[in-house]
């Protein structure tokens, strides 16, 4: 068991470019989530997925932002036309579960920072 | 819709002495989890301990354990013997039972925990 690793861990880009960030839960996990952290906040539920289904979506979730979990292994996080409100650090969670219960493991995170 | 308040913005604590982070949640569901997790400096968030909302029972793991207050929306996590390696940001999360775990966890705003040597 290798945990959930996220790549790249540092994103540097400047404002109206598009990043993409990609998640590799832990292998037979079979929930995925996606989070944001600002400076000095805890984490915010960006989107979930059960398997390769998206079911779950944040008012957060402009539509500038895209995810997507093919074949329900890794996933992966868009932002296009990246705004400097988009600096923040991406987290991205795994677990594996059929109800409520399951505890979700978080990866270190992609920083994103817009210039 | 649920919201989790950590009214602590940093503490500290001589090491091996006990510290108490406090955490108070609204909610009007009756079902639901709540979490603490751990997350040091420049690493990741890892958990510390769990509660299931219809346990009565405080849930303990080793030096770590809660003050689950459910009438009074309330979960504490008391540190016994502190620890350098206890310090970190420690967040309070919530979590719905009602959706069978499409909904992320809800998060407090963080304690900064810091161990006088």
């Amino acid at each position: 068991d290798t945990g959930v690793s996220q790549d790249p861990r540092h994103k540097i880009t400047k404002r109206g470019q598009n990043v993409t960030f990609r998640c590799d839960p832990i292998s037979e996990h079979n929930r995925l989530y996606w989070y944001r952290q600002t400076l000095g906040q805890g984490p915010e539920f960006l989107t979930y997925f059960q398997n390769e289904a998206q079911l779950e979506k944040s008012r957060l979730l402009s539509d500038r932002f895209s995810a997507e979990r093919p074949k329900g292994s890794f996933s992966t996080l868009e932002i296009q036309r990246t705004e400097q409100g988009d600096s923040a650090m991406y987290l991205c969670a795994s677990s594996f579960g059929l109800s409520g219960t399951d505890t979700q493991y978080f990866g270190p995170g992609t920083r994103l920072t817009v210039l | 819709a649920q919201t989790v308040t950590q009214s602590q913005p940093e503490m500290s604590v001589q090491e091996a002495e006990t510290v108490t982070l406090s955490c108070t949640y609204d909610t009007s569901e009756s079902d639901y989890y709540l979490f603490w997790y751990k997350q040091p400096p420049s690493r990741q968030m890892i958990l510390v301990i769990r509660q299931e909302a219809y346990k009565q029972q405080n849930a303990t793991e080793n030096r770590f354990s809660v003050n689950f207050q459910k009438a009074a929306k309330s979960f504490s996590l008391k540190i016994s013997d502190s620890q350098l390696g206890d310090a970190a940001m420690y967040f309070c999360a919530y979590r719905s039972a009602m959706r069978g775990g499409a909904d992320g966890l809800t998060f407090g705003k963080g304690t900064h925990l810091i161990i006088q040597p």
